[in-house]
């Protein structure tokens, strides 16, 4: 069936460390993998996304790989700073137009 | 519009009222998406529309919950004879037009409070 699972589900880091929150995904026709940020009584924002015809993609301290092969896709967020502080969800294109959601991880960036 | 604007923001209605919840997608996305989140939980999908078909409505809870959407643009979420369990923020989200890797823009969201 449509799966995401999203790995760890808390993750604290001191300012400057790195942080990396993991997923997979079930269908292997999934061909889309967007990576959103959450904050407190807002709504998600899109941060980075990758298609399946890419296997890494990077935008300043945000990277994203896939392994397709694997069926895994990870964010990376470098020098991390206290307003990375948030909830980030990855999800995955199914079906061609549904997206599925992860359960989410609540990051903690401690000055 | 600027970006996706759902309305109202927020509503408090009795257990048993009927609510009504309005998405307006941005200009020109043919996809919109309705999904529900409950207090520091993940989002659930309810729902999605590919112009006015919902070929998905998997997602949506019971009977009680039904959407539509008109003219290829707004889409309303209508949730009958309301339960305490359908508190939670609902949000909704549009696509520019079916295919490969197309960006999905998220609104705020409508916080329904059910007491």
């Amino acid at each position: 069936g449509e799966n995401v699972e999203q790995h760890p589900s808390t993750l604290s880091v001191q300012e400057g460390d790195s942080a990396v929150i993991k997923c997979t995904y079930s269908d292997s026709a999934s061909n889309y993998f967007p990576w959103y940020k959450q904050e407190l009584g807002k709504g998600p924002q899109l941060i980075i996304d990758i298609r399946s015809n890419v296997g890494e993609k990077k935008d300043q301290r945000i990277a994203v790989t896939l392994n397709k092969t694997a069926k895994h896709f990870s964010l990376h967020i470098t020098e991390t700073q206290p307003e990375d502080s948030a909830v980030y969800f990855c999800a995955a294109i199914v079906n061609t137009d549904k997206l599925i959601f992860g359960t989410g991880t609540r990051l903690q960036v401690f000055p | 519009g600027a970006g996706v604007s759902q309305s109202p923001s927020n509503k408090v209605t009795e257990k048993g009222k009927d609510v009504e919840l309005r998405c307006d997608p941005i200009s020109g996305h043919t996809a919109l998406y309705w999904y529900r989140q409950s207090l520091g939980q993940g989002l659930e999908f309810l729902i999605y529309f590919q112009g006015n078909s919902a070929p998905d409505k998997s997602g949506l809870p019971s009977d009680r919950f039904s959407a539509e959407r008109t003219g290829g643009s707004v889409s309303t979420l209508t949730i009958q004879r309301t339960q305490q369990e359908d508190s939670a923020v609902y949000l909704c989200a549009s696509r520019s037009y079916r295919g490969f890797g197309n960006t999905i823009y998220f609104g705020e969201g409508s916080w329904l409070t059910v007491v």
